[in-house]
């Protein structure tokens, strides 16, 4: 059964740093692209970032770019959001997931979700 | 990277159909045949529900179904069911993103 934790969130004040992780655990790890989505509260989702399997090619929201890191440490199984120079509108619970998969490959439709992790920028 | 564009609201009675939409461009929605769509609940995490514009993963009932024509993308419930009380989203992969829409309320009366 894949499983997707993510922990890191917190209270940081604007302009600060914080780094999200998220550990894999159920799957081939290596092998499947990973991604980062956020939900401010009462809002909608919105997509942040997104890693290969091998880490050599990302892609960012115009919002983030910049500012924000992906990475990913395949033989730990966890996925990273290094996130700088933080503003009050990035707050939002941060989801990780990746792609749905059977036997035949993997699809463009995030069929694996954590339970998400709340980030907190306010002074 | 604008968000898809989908109504804030729709509702239906239990037993109707309800559709859907999601309008994008030619740069996502229309460029592309991997739209996906995602339910929901209060407090959950959000569930795959549509992918690649029109095939559902397994255990996702067949009351749910996709469809696209040019840069508008559709989802249709049949025969609801008051579970399907929920936030509904669509998300279309672009070359070098990704994009949600804002997400539809769906009340079932």
């Amino acid at each position: 059964e894949v499983q997707l934790v993510e922990s890191g969130g917190g209270l940081v004040q604007p302009g600060g740093s914080l780094r999200l992780s998220c550990a894999a655990s159920g799957f081939t790890f290596g092998s499947y692209w990973m991604h980062w989505v956020r939900q401010a509260p009462g809002k909608g989702l919105v997509w942040v970032s997104r890693i290969n399997s091998a880490g050599s090619i990302t892609g960012y929201a115009d919002s983030v770019k910049g500012r924000f890191t992906i990475s990913r440490d395949n033989a730990k199984n966890t996925l990273y959001l290094q996130m700088n120079s933080l503003r009050a509108e990035d707050t939002a619970v941060y989801y990780c997931a990746n792609y749905y998969y059977d036997s035949s490959g993997y699809y463009y439709g995030l069929g694996y979700w954590g339970q998400g992790t709340l980030v907190t920028v306010s002074s | 990277q604008s968000a898809l564009t989908q109504p804030r609201s729709v509702s239906g009675s239990p037993g109707q159909s309800v559709t859907i939409s999601c309008t994008g461009t030619s740069s996502d929605v229309g460029g592309y045949n991997y739209v996906s769509w995602y339910q929901q609940h209060p407090g959950k995490a959000p569930k795959l529900m549509i992918y690649d514009v029109s095939k559902r993963p397994s255990g996702v009932p067949d009351r749910f179904s996709g469809s696209k024509s040019g840069n508008t993308a559709s989802l249709t419930i049949s025969g609801l069911q008051a579970e399907d009380e929920a936030d509904y989203y669509c998300c279309s992969y672009a070359a070098s993103w990704e994009v949600f829409g804002g997400g539809t309320k769906l009340t079932v009366l």
